[in-house]
């Protein structure tokens, strides 16, 4: 089946530990995307990437980073720096090029600091 | 002020009404807009794209934009119990990085047998 996949769905950190999320999306999108969504609030960029090897920070980059070295997988790291980790995490995918491309998400993955 | 803004509600209608669901968002040289439907825990599962003025139908839901007041709005006709969730709005800009989607607060609506 074509779609975005993410893991683990839920993941525990301990404070001072880097964690990371897996994204795979097998839709042959070129743009993948990172969003936060604490409770009760709307999602929150932290990075995208339109091609393979070039990503941008979004509206909260800071304690995160990502990498795109396949088309295909766009893992995110949540260091240590990142004080307040504790949120439901998406991944997303679009088609790129046009304006009007519609955005995917995955399942999500759930991090608690504990 | 906030890129995309929705009231958080909740908002409640009786089954079979129209639910009717706004947002504004402040970026002029926004080209794509988006309505996404989130359940409790869940990703969020897109419900309507518009990227010209005017209506759009589909099924029971209706989008509308008007760019000129710089606002967006979904009807959700003979609403179910189903449709119980919270809506987000998303607005699409073509940035120098890229396409970059930015997401209302989103509102909570509740269908009330």
């Amino acid at each position: 089946d074509g779609g975005i996949t993410q893991s683990p769905k839920y993941l525990f950190r301990k404070e001072g530990q880097n964690v990371t999320l897996s994204c795979e999306q097998n839709l042959n999108h070129d743009a993948m995307y990172w969003y936060r969504q604490d409770p009760g609030q709307g999602l929150r960029l932290i990075y995208y990437s339109q091609i393979v090897n070039d990503f941008q920070k979004g509206d909260i980059a800071e304690g995160y980073s990502v990498s795109r070295e396949k088309k295909e997988s766009f893992p995110l790291t949540v260091t240590s720096a990142q004080k307040n980790p504790t949120a439901f995490y998406l991944c997303a995918s679009s088609i790129s090029g046009s304006s009007g491309n519609t955005i995917y998400f995955g399942e999500g993955s759930w991090l608690t600091v504990v | 002020q906030k890129e995309v803004e929705q009231n958080s509600g909740p908002l409640s209608v009786p089954e079979g009404a129209i639910a009717s669901l706004n947002c504004t968002y402040s970026d002029r040289v926004s080209q794509s807009f988006f309505w996404y439907r989130q359940y409790s825990g869940k990703s969020p599962e897109l419900i309507m794209s518009i990227y010209s003025n005017g209506d759009k139908e589909d099924g029971r839901f209706t989008a509308q934009l008007n760019k000129a007041s710089q606002y967006v709005s979904l009807l959700i006709r003979d609403s179910q119990p189903s449709d119980s969730a919270t809506y987000l709005c998303a607005v699409n800009i073509l940035t120098g990085g890229g396409n970059k989607l930015t997401f209302g607060t989103g509102t909570q609506l509740k269908v009330e047998l």
